[in-house]
């Protein structure tokens, strides 16, 4: 049972170029997300799925979109990269969303923009 | 006011003694709260969930939550090295009528061998 995979796990990107970020799960989760998190922060919502074909802004989502076709995957898209993009990505998946339910986590996808 | 907030430290502590970390929320309605354990490089992992007030035991991890003081507290007993991580506190926070879950920004923890 592989969980939630990410790919690729390290990516450098020059300003202004565009990528994906691989989310998929196993588990059936209705609900995915996708975080980041700047050095010695917590971690920020940028989208949420609540099902395929349902997306919806978090708190920080300038500069990138997503979207879910499947139930399994949810990949993040940055159009035109910037500095202020460097951070570490976290793909997370759950069953529902709300009281006592348990997220979890990809390993992770550290972006740097040069 | 944060929605979530924690002492960032470094919080040092002797092996084998306890590890007291605390977390305060802003919403008064939050029901879940939960404290995740994050390694150095690594997604975070959850260890504790807690929805009532008082206390909630698993192995050396107690959760501690009080609604009305708007606190949730972990401590750790007999404090191992292989403890030291950051510790997120979460907690869900409603946000036009839905909930998300909003973390803090973690408390990193040392245990001094």
């Amino acid at each position: 049972n592989a969980g939630v995979t990410q790919t690729p796990k390290f990516r450098i990107l020059k300003i202004g170029q565009s990528m994906t970020l691989q989310c998929a799960q196993d588990m059936n989760h209705n609900y995915m997300y996708w975080y980041r998190q700047d050095p010695g922060m917590g971690l920020k919502l940028i989208y949420y799925s609540v099902g395929a074909g349902i997306t919806d802004k978090g708190e920080v989502p300038n500069g990138y979109n997503v979207s879910r076709s499947t139930t399994e995957d949810f990949p993040l898209r940055l159009e035109l990269a910037a500095p202020s993009q460097t951070s570490v990505y976290f793909c997370a998946s759950s069953y529902s969303q709300g009281s006592g339910n348990t997220i979890y986590f990809g390993e992770g996808s550290w972006l740097t923009v040069v | 006011q944060k929605e979530v907030e924690q002492n960032s430290g470094p919080l040092s502590v002797p092996e084998g003694a306890i590890a007291s970390l605390n977390c305060t929320y802003s919403d008064r309605g939050s029901q879940s709260f939960f404290w995740y354990r994050q390694y150095s490089g690594k997604s975070p992992e959850l260890i504790m969930s807690i929805y009532s007030n008082g206390d909630k035991e698993d192995g050396r991890f107690t959760a501690q939550l009080n609604k009305a003081s708007q606190y949730v507290s972990l401590l750790i007993r007999d404090s191992q090295p292989s403890d030291s991580a950051t510790y997120l506190c979460a907690v869900n926070i409603k946000n036009f009528g839905n909930e998300k879950l909003t973390f803090g920004t973690g408390t990193r923890l040392t245990i001094i061998p």
